[in-house]
């Protein structure tokens, strides 16, 4: 089993939906990262999490230390949001561990 | 913040060749990650490099095939030495200074033929 799995693996949604991506965890963390990833490779950090809630113009993101699980959410969505989104856990070291990544496709 | 030029930013490649990545950080870090990310899987931590000291390197990965070069704290390269198609992946460098926002570079993007 994965340290970090991420659901659903792909997503699909029309413009203009709620989106909610979702990641457990099972190890011992100091932080966890949610990441997009553009087709060309490139990697941009959206929230770095260790307890709450984040917002971030259209996007949230939650995470729930006792229950080893996070949520990204995006709202109103837009094709421009049609990327890859991977969830990461930092443990010792400030070493990440990656998700399997979800590719989310927002069609107009 | 941090700034991570990386570059090549693809590159096409003979088996049994080299190809050095370079990355360049617009502040001083103490440790860079390199990462691999294989067609359609996730990130896999290859080393940590260190400036004054040699990297650690992950299971599965060693020295002589993915040798590394911290030479300060702003700068590092990887070579993917003696390359075969297996090696095809994007390879991106990070930072991430503990409890903060991590940065990647760009990736590069390598095909070997």
């Amino acid at each position: 089993k994965n340290e970090v799995e991420q659901s659903p693996q792909n997503l699909t949604a029309q413009e203009g939906e709620f989106i909610t991506i979702n990641c457990s965890y099972s190890v011992g963390i100091s932080a966890l990262h949610w990441l997009q990833q553009h087709p060309g490779g490139g990697i941009v950090s959206l929230f770095m999490l260790s307890s709450g809630k984040k917002k971030h113009g259209r996007l949230i993101a939650t995470i729930n230390i006792q229950e080893k699980h996070s949520s990204l959410h995006i709202t109103a969505s837009h094709p421009r949001d049609s990327a890859v989104y991977i969830c990461a856990v930092e443990t010792s070291g400030s070493r990440l561990t990656f998700g399997e990544g979800t590719q989310l496709t927002v069609n107009p | 913040s941090a700034v991570i030029s990386q570059k090549p930013s693809r590159d096409i490649c003979q088996r049994g060749t080299s190809l050095t990545i370079q990355c360049q950080v617009d502040s001083q870090v103490t440790m860079m990650f390199w990462y691999r990310q294989q067609p359609g899987q996730s990130l896999t931590l290859i080393a940590t490099a260190n400036q004054g000291s040699e990297a650690t390197y992950e299971s599965g990965f060693v020295i002589d095939k993915f040798p590394i070069s911290r030479p300060n704290l702003t700068f590092s390269t990887l070579t993917v030495s003696n390359m075969s198609p297996e090696d095809s992946s994007i390879y991106l460098c990070s930072v991430n200074r503990g409890n903060t926002e991590a940065f990647f570079g760009q990736g590069t993007r390598l095909t070997v033929v």
